[in-house]
Order: C-alpha cells, then sequence, then structure tokens
C-alpha cells in the first residue's frame, strides 16, 4: 500500500516571501511519480509540478521547486516569490507506473496556504 | 496541459433519482478514467477507475451498483449516481492521464434534497 503524508495542515506565508510546503510518501514500487496539485477556492485541481523517481534532478516550474530526497522519501515543495494567487489548498499525491501508464493517485491530506498582503 | 471537462458542474436531484455525470478528455484519448469524491476541507478519495471497453475497478466501500460507472469511448467516462440520498451529496471529480499525469475535470457538486 501506498502512503502520502502532509503534516502541515494550514501555512500562511507574507505575499514575496518563500514558503516550503512538505510531504512524506511511503511506496515499495521502484518506478513512480510524485505531484504536487492546487486547489483553489474554485476546487479546480491544478498540476503544478512533477517528479519523475528516477530523476536525481530536481523539478523546478517557475516560481516551484521540489526537494526530492528518494532515500528519505521526502518531496518538499517550496514557492518562491509568493502571490496573492498562491492562496489554495496544496495536495502532494503520488502515481506508481504500470505496464507504462499511470495508475490512479494517492493524495496527501493537504496543507491550506494563507498569502498574507 | 490537457483538457478534461466535466457536466454538470452542479446538479441538484430529489431523493429517489439518479443523477449521471460526465467527464470527457477534450485533447486526448484516454484508456482509464478516474472518479474521486471529496468533501469540504477534505482530501480526494478514489471512488473508481474507469477503463474503456471492460469494467470499472472500484475501491473498497463503494457501492458499484449505487455508482455505476462505463467509459463509452476512449474520450468519455460517465458517473451515475442511482437512487440517490443525501448523503450522496458530495464534489465528484474525475480525472484522466495523458501519460503519467492526471489531469483533473473541474468537479460537480451534487446535491440531493
Amino acid at each position: 500500500a501506498q502512503t502520502v503524508t502532509q503534516s502541515q495542515p494550514e501555512m500562511s506565508v507574507q505575499e514575496a516571501e518563500t514558503v516550503t510546503l512538505s510531504c512524506t510518501y511511503d511506496t515499495s514500487e521502484s518506478d513512480y511519480y510524485l505531484f504536487w496539485y492546487k486547489q483553489p477556492p474554485s476546487r479546480q485541481m491544478i498540476l503544478v509540478i512533477r517528479q519523475e523517481a528516477y530523476k536525481q534532478q530536481n523539478a523546478t516550474e517557475n516560481r516551484f521547486s521540489v526537494n526530492f530526497q528518494k532515500a528519505a522519501k521526502s518531496f518538499s515543495l517550496k514557492i518562491s516569490d509568493s502571490q496573492l494567487g498562491d492562496a489554495a489548498m496544496y495536495f502532494c499525491a503520488l502515481s506508481s507506473i504500470s505496464s507504462g501508464s499511470a495508475r490512479q493517485l494517492t493524495f496527501g491530506s493537504g496543507t491550506q496556504l494563507t498569502v498574507l498582503p | 496541459g490537457a483538457v478534461v471537462s466535466q457536466h454538470p458542474s452542479w446538479v441538484i436531484c430529489k431523493s429517489g433519482t439518479s443523477v449521471k455525470i460526465e467527464c470527457r478528455s477534450l485533447d486526448f484519448q484516454a484508456t482509464t478514467m478516474f472518479w474521486y469524491r471529496q468533501f469540504p476541507k477534505q482530501s480526494l478519495m478514489l471512488m473508481a477507475t474507469s477503463n474503456e471497453g471492460s469494467k470499472a475497478t472500484y475501491e473498497q466501500g463503494v457501492e458499484k451498483d449505487k455508482f455505476l460507472i462505463n467509459h463509452a469511448s476512449l474520450t468519455l467516462s460517465t458517473l451515475t449516481v442511482t437512487s440517490a440520498h443525501p448523503e450522496d451529496s458530495s464534489f465528484y471529480i474525475c480525472s484522466a492521464p495523458p501519460l503519467y499525469e492526471q489531469y483533473f475535470g473541474p468537479g460537480t457538486r451534487l446535491t440531493v434534497t
């Protein structure tokens, strides 16, 4: 069984500052992907960033970057230069790969991020 | 990124009636789609995996006779909530993976009165 744990139910950050959201996971699979999804008040799930487990290099997407520590099974998200539009619920998620295609996502419980003006 | 649509976005129905929710992948084909349920301020809970051309796979505790899933084509999956009751009121979200990442529909808010 796969598990994803987000230990920070709520976080806040000042606009233009940097914040890091934590995530740990457990899986027995050797081939998997990790994701961060954002869910704003509209409730539309938006893919923020993804990391292939076989890649050592940490993924980066503009102001969003991850710190992937495979041995520690840790996958944190860093948001730089925080903007008001970053305020949302953030979910860490894990998907194993089977026969070359994605399997279902296992989600963490989420971290509600507030951005203070 | 890839686009997934979901219809309707909000539906109100009376107890005992059935409601159908559609999930479409607009710019890619999906042999597999996923259906989730989400309660307020909670995470997404996987209900079932929809497989084109075969039966859906339901998660433990999900009533397959109540939540009927049909993957009619490579771009369409439907979830039918049969004999709906107030406890079925929730936010239902579908997703589809073009490859390794999943893209989500905007969700359907179901209210059963």
